[in-house]
């Protein structure tokens, strides 16, 4: 079993739609959750991190984390084509301050 | 300011040649990665560099080789190049204490025959 999972998809949502992606992971001890964007072509960064349960909001962007359940979403309200786009989700290895693992990714494409 | 720098960005190597993929930062950070991205496997990474003249190896260090130059400087070598090792390779950096915040260069595309 991987460590991080997602579907790798892709996700097509039309313009205006809240797309959601999910993420599932194994170690029941992870503390720290992330989500990357990579645009096609280009290098992964940084849009949301989450560490407690719940919900956390960062305008069109909520991270939700369920650590009962180990999994984490991300949901993008009002999407955008410029959305669209590889997203990754990260967790901090158990016992490091740095290794992240990384899932796979979604795709998600916004339909105009 | 550049952020993470990456050459080259594309090179094509036959089995068994040597290479050396170079990266920079100009943000003054301590941390420094090499990472492998392949296409369903997401991002893996190779080594790790806490600080200059310190490494540590990552989940995927085989047929690996990196250097720590200075602060700025973090170079990733392959000996004997093989097919397995055609990918993307990005170097990252961040700050430390907020390890997880990494700015991630433009990559570099290697192909092997």
């Amino acid at each position: 079993q991987k460590e991080v999972e997602q579907n790798s998809g892709p996700l097509s949502v039309p313009e205006g739609a809240i797309a959601s992606l999910n993420c599932t992971y194994s170690d029941r001890g992870s503390q720290s959750f992330f989500w990357y964007r990579q645009y096609s072509g280009k290098s992964p960064e940084l849009i949301m991190f989450i560490y407690s349960n719940g919900d956390k909001e960062d305008g069109r962007f909520t991270a939700q984390l369920n650590k009962a359940s180990q999994y984490v979403s991300l949901l993008i309200r009002d999407s955008q084509p410029s959305d669209s786009a590889t997203y990754l989700c990260a967790v901090i290895q158990r016992g490091s301050s740095y290794k992240l693992i990384f899932g796979s990714g979604t795709r998600l494409l916004v339909r105009p | 300011n550049a952020g993470v720098t990456q050459t080259p960005k594309f090179q094509v190597l036959k089995t068994g040649q040597s290479m050396t993929l170079q990266c920079a930062q100009d943000m003054n950070h301590n941390s420094m990665y090499w990472y492998r991205q392949d296409p369903g496997m997401g991002l893996r990474l190779i080594y790790y560099s806490a600080s200059e003249g310190t490494t540590d190896k990552g989940e995927v260090p085989n047929g690996y080789n990196v250097s720590r130059l200075n602060k700025r400087e973090f170079s990733l070598r392959l000996e004997s190049a093989a097919p397995s090792q055609t990918s993307v390779y990005f170097c990252a950096s961040s700050e430390a204490g907020t390890e997880y915040e990494q700015y991630f260069g433009p990559g570099t595309r290697l192909t092997v025959t």
